[in-house]
Parts: C-alpha cells; structure tokens; sequence
C-alpha cells in the first residue's frame, strides 16, 4: 500500500545515455512534482504537474523531460546523461497546490549515478 | 525568486537538550511553512507545518513559530532523543502567480542528538 512509489531505486549509468524514472502515487491527488537533491543534500523543484498538465518548470535543461500519461503518473526521461546530473530524484505528490497549505507527500527516492 | 536562508547547518546537542532551527526568507507573499525531516538514505517527511495566519504551532516534542513581519520562521525541538537525528529542511510556498505549488526548500540543518 504504498502511497507514492518510484522505479527504480537506483540507476547507474554511463554518460551519454538515456534513462526514464517512473513515479506513480495511489493517494487519489491530482498534483505532481519531481525534486533533484544534489550532493550537498539541497532539495529543488523541477517540474509539477496538475491534473495532466504541466504548472511548474524551472530552469531545467531540456534534457530533462516529463511526461504525465494520467494523473496518478509522472516520469521523468533525461536525455544524454550528463556526470552533473548524478543526483537523488525525488517524486512527490499533493491533494491540491501547495500554497493552500498541501502536504508534499516524497517518493522514496531515485539514485542516479552517472560515469 | 524565492531565497530561503537556514541556519545552522549543523547542529549539535545532548540528549533531552532542546534544538532550535531558523529560517528566513525573502518573499513576503509566501503563506506555507512546512519542516521536513530526512533521515539518512530516505525520502523526506513532514514533522510540522504553519500556515501565515497563524503565529505557533505544537506537536508534542515539536513547535514551529512564525514571524511575518520579520520574514523568518524556527523550529523547536525539545527534549530531544537520538532518533531526531536527521537532516531537516525548512520550505515556503505561497498561493498564486507564477509560484502556485512550488516548495522552495533552505539548505538543510544536520541535528545530531548524543546519548
């Protein structure tokens, strides 16, 4: 039962090549969000998505695209892999937007390591 | 943008001491205050939130207060046990424009509590 689940738990892989991280949450929420925690442990939004579509996209090399098929789903696809990239991606998942005041609920995480 | 300030980034106490947290930050629209905890090699989770209306809040060992007049708000900790080891994380967000849903997370505070 769990509540917000991503695929896989770790991924290494060489530079240059294109890997997908799944998320799926089963809480009923309609909105999405995709995190990067650097080595430093700093935490920062990438994309959110509500309902489908796309509300959030920061300053995010395209590279970087994501891809909500409904809303219980959203991946992230990173094109020719960079060592930079090598970061923990975390998934997370509200009932509404957070500025209401919306608990973010944290997927267990996504270690990408890039050689 | 948002620019949230937190302080200390490490932070060292003794068993049943308290442990404070600050944080600042720079966007007086924002009306969410949420606090993270993650524990090494998991997802982070929400221990405490405040919303701009309100001035303090508890949670048995836990209570976040809020200034918004001075833009910065504090976690307390008290009677700490070493299981509150972790890493925690202040976040703001607020409601409408361009930043509707997005967490913008401070640099995270290492809290070691010592038997």
């Amino acid at each position: 039962d769990t509540a917000v689940s991503q695929t896989p738990k770790y991924l290494v892989t060489q530079m240059g090549n294109d890997k997908s991280i799944k998320c799926e949450q089963n809480l009923g929420h309609d909105t999405m969000y995709w995190y990067k925690q650097d080595s430093k442990k700093f935490l920062k939004i990438m994309f959110s998505y509500n309902n489908k579509e796309l509300i959030i996209n920061e300053t995010v090399p395209n590279r970087f695209s994501p891809k909500s098929p409904d809303k219980a789903h959203l991946n992230l696809h990173i094109n020719s892999l960079e060592l930079g990239d090598s970061a923990v991606y975390f998934c997370a998942s509200s009932t509404g937007l957070a500025g209401v005041g919306e608990t973010q609920y944290f997927g267990p995480g996504t270690r990408l390591l890039v050689l | 943008g948002e620019n949230v300030e937190q302080h200390p980034s490490t932070l060292s106490v003794q068993e049943g001491d308290s442990a404070v947290i600050k944080c600042t930050y720079s966007d007086s629209a924002s009306n969410y205050f949420p606090w993270y905890k993650q524990e090494l090699g998991k997802r982070p989770q929400l221990i405490i939130d405040i919303r701009s209306n309100v001035g303090e809040k508890k949670d048995q060992r836990i209570a976040v207060t809020l200034n918004k007049t001075a833009k910065h708000f504090s976690l307390h900790i008290t009677e700490t046990q070493p299981e509150d080891s972790a890493v925690y994380f202040c976040a703001t967000s607020r409601f409408g424009g361009t930043s509707y849903g997005k967490l913008t997370f401070g640099q995270g505070t290492i809290l070691t509590v010592h038997p």
